[in-house]
């Protein structure tokens, strides 16, 4: 049972070019998130998908877009990528549908440095 | 911004101490949740508390929560030197939008 896999785990742009962060889950979650965590900021949320085939914007969306290919898979798209967006990305999933089970699992993380 | 607020930001105890980590939040909230996160993983979810609980344990973790304060604690027993991590509160506010908000975080660092 693997849980939550990310990939890349590393990463380095230069400004300007684009990459997609794979996600995946295989414990049938249907809600999915991308956090990305700064050094004494937290986990702050850009995007989730709280079902297959819905996608809304978090606390700081801007220059990112996101996927949700089915219900295992959410990418997260960097367009055109900036210095500003580097950062640690982490992927969580969690099942909704009980309100005494709402944790979050989380992935390991993708590091990503933009130059 | 940030829903939740931890308190100390770092805190360095020795082995076999209790390590007390406070959290205030801003809003009303269906429950709160902690989290570890040792350096370089991802975070684990360590406990989950209702609005209308005052008191969970789970092994060597008490949390606290007071509503009408709009603050939690979690205390670890017994401290080892596997504890030394980040933690994180969390909470997921009252409402329909039910997205869990993260604090910055506090450092432990327990001393052999």
């Amino acid at each position: 049972n693997a849980g939550v896999t990310q990939t890349p785990k590393f990463q380095v742009l230069k400004t300007g070019q684009s990459m997609t962060l794979q996600c995946a889950q295989d414990m049938n979650h249907n809600s999915m998130y991308w956090y990305r965590q700064d050094p004494g900021m937290g986990l702050r949320l850009i995007y989730y998908s709280a079902s297959e085939g819905t996608t809304d914007k978090g606390e700081v969306p801007n220059g990112y877009n996101v996927s949700r290919l089915n219900k295992r898979e959410f990418s997260l798209r960097l367009e055109s990528a900036a210095p500003s967006q580097t950062s640690v990305y982490f992927c969580a999933s969690r099942w909704t549908g009980s309100p005494s089970n709402e944790k979050l699992f989380f992935g390991s993380g993708t590091q990503l440095s933009v130059l | 911004s940030q829903q939740g607020e931890e308190d100390p930001q770092a805190l360095s105890i020795q082995e076999g101490e209790n390590a007390t980590m406070n959290c205030s939040y801003k809003t009303s909230i269906n429950n709160l949740q902690w989290y570890r996160q040792n350096s370089g993983r991802g975070l684990v979810h360590l406990i989950l508390i209702r609005s209308n609980e005052r008191e969970k344990h789970s092994g060597r973790l008490r949390v606290t929560l007071d509503t009408s304060k709009k603050s939690s604690s979690l205390l670890i027993t017994a401290s080892r030197a596997a504890d030394t991590a980040s933690y994180f509160c969390a909470t997921v506010p009252s409402g329909s939008a039910r997205q869990l908000t993260f604090g910055s975080g506090t450092q432990l660092t327990v001393l052999p």
